[in-house]
């Protein structure tokens, strides 16, 4: 069984679309995250979700919206799909915020065209 | 906002060769995470660091936490291939677990 898992891994859509990524974890834990990674690698925090809380990065347009329908799920939502939106998005899980190791999914990588 | 900065960006070494990448914070650290991640895969927990002048070793790999706790390092005795990747530290800040720059390791057989 795999711990965290996104679906779908690949998303190829035209400027201007709204698009879901689904993110499903069957370890139990308490908090998720979805994070951005652009072409130079660099692994972007986009929201965390603890305990129905949602923590934003105030970076991330407002385009983007996490919902969170249980504990083991995070789904991103984004609206008004933009060219710079093409990247690799990882969802990830962990027990507590800050001090236990993170569980990432496959990721899904979004082209925006 | 909270800033981790990894050096070097980019290594290539030969197979045998020893890399170490080095991860600076701005502010006192209550702990660091390294993770890597293959080409084309997802990042993966390798170790997690609390105490002040922290030593653990896993094999090939050397993780080091600084005195004061505002940096660390990560040190791969003769490299090979499989090595290959991109080596990320992280840090908790604010209800948020923040990934550093990272170093993209290239391996040459």
């Amino acid at each position: 069984d795999t711990a965290v898992s996104q679906t779908p891994k690949y998303l190829v859509t035209q400027m201007g679309n709204d698009k879901s990524i689904k993110c499903e974890q069957n370890l139990g834990h308490d908090t998720m995250y979805w994070y951005k990674q652009d072409s130079k690698k660099f692994l972007k925090i986009m929201f965390s979700y603890n305990n129905k809380e949602l923590i934003i990065n105030e970076t991330v347009p407002n385009r983007f919206s996490p919902k969170s329908p249980d504990k083991a799920h995070l789904n991103l939502h984004i609206n008004s799909l933009e060219l710079g939106d093409s990247a690799v998005y990882f969802c990830a899980s962990s027990k507590g915020v800050l001090s236990t190791e993170a569980f990432f999914g496959q990721g899904t990588r979004l082209t925006v065209v | 906002g909270q800033q981790v900065m990894q050096i070097p960006q980019y290594q290539h070494v030969q197979e045998g060769e020893d890399f170490t990448t080095y991860c600076n914070s701005s502010t006192t650290l209550s702990n660091i995470q390294w993770y890597k991640q293959r080409p084309g895969g997802h990042p993966v927990f390798l170790i997690q660091l609390v105490k002040s002048g922290e030593v653990k070793k896993q094999k090939r790999l050397t993780f080091q936490f600084g005195e004061a706790k505002k940096n660390s390092s990560l040190h791969i005795t003769a490299t090979q291939t499989t090595d290959v990747g991109t080596y990320f530290c992280a840090q908790g800040y604010s209800d948020k677990l923040i990934f550093g720059t990272g170093t993209r390791l290239q391996v040459f057989p």
